[in-house]
């Protein structure tokens, strides 16, 4: 079975903190991505890496970075939280090619205070 | 072009009953529909998936109708049960090409 964790289930940091969340993935996948979940907004892509040190855009990059040092790790990293980055933040993995099945982690839910 | 759209944005189904959730895309070289089901304070999980060289697959009491012509494809869930509330996404990539467009979800509630 797939496995996706992600280092924190809840986080709560104030308003201009650096937030780093972390993803790792044992199934030597290729690509990973990481996602905010809104209510009626459903998943929104935020970045995606299709290979170690390599990063994409997705469709709502601005107010965070990414970082891919290892295969196996993706971390989403909030330059300075704010209270609009509350959210539901899901990383997820997939074998090449991309558009195939993606494997979600269990989400951390941040509240940005 | 990249849309998926789903629909109805909640549903609610007694036990027993039929569940379906339908999806529409513009893009016609999506050729990788994945279903997702997603319980509260849980990541999504892949349910079922289907290409365009069928019509229909079926998993247990899940099944996906896929329809080229019309660009829609839809989830049916048989017999359906209190266990089974859920929200559900359908997605659709290419293959190679691009990552997965997730439709905005469905919320299922399966009344006892």
């Amino acid at each position: 079975d797939v496995k996706v964790t992600q280092s924190s289930r809840y986080l709560v940091k104030r308003t201009g903190e650096k937030v780093f969340l972390e993803c790792v993935q044992d199934m030597d996948h290729e690509n990973m991505f990481w996602y905010r979940q809104d209510p009626g907004l459903g998943l929104r892509l935020i970045y995606f890496s299709y290979d170690v040190k390599m990063k994409e855009k997705g469709d709502i990059p601005e107010g965070y970075s990414v970082s891919r040092e290892k295969k196996e790790r993706f971390s989403l990293i909030l330059e300075s939280a704010s209270t609009n980055q509350t959210s539901m933040y899901l990383c997820a993995s997939s074998g090449a090619p991309l558009g195939e099945a993606q494997y979600f982690g269990p989400g951390t839910r941040l509240l940005v205070l | 072009q990249q849309q998926v759209k789903q629909s109805p944005q909640s549903l609610i189904v007694q036990k027993g009953g039929i569940s379906i959730i339908n999806c529409a895309y513009e893009n016609t070289a999506f050729d990788y529909f994945p279903w997702y089901q997603q319980f509260p304070g849980k990541g999504p999980a892949l349910l079922i998936a289907i290409r365009p060289d069928v019509s229909e697959k079926k998993e247990g009491r899940f099944t996906i109708s896929f329809n080229k012509s019309a660009k829609q494809f839809s989830l049916h869930i048989m017999d359906s049960q209190p266990g089974d509330s859920a929200t559900y996404f359908c997605a659709a990539g290419v293959s190679g090409y691009s990552t997965l467009t997730f439709g905005k979800g469905t919320m299922l509630l399966v009344s006892p």
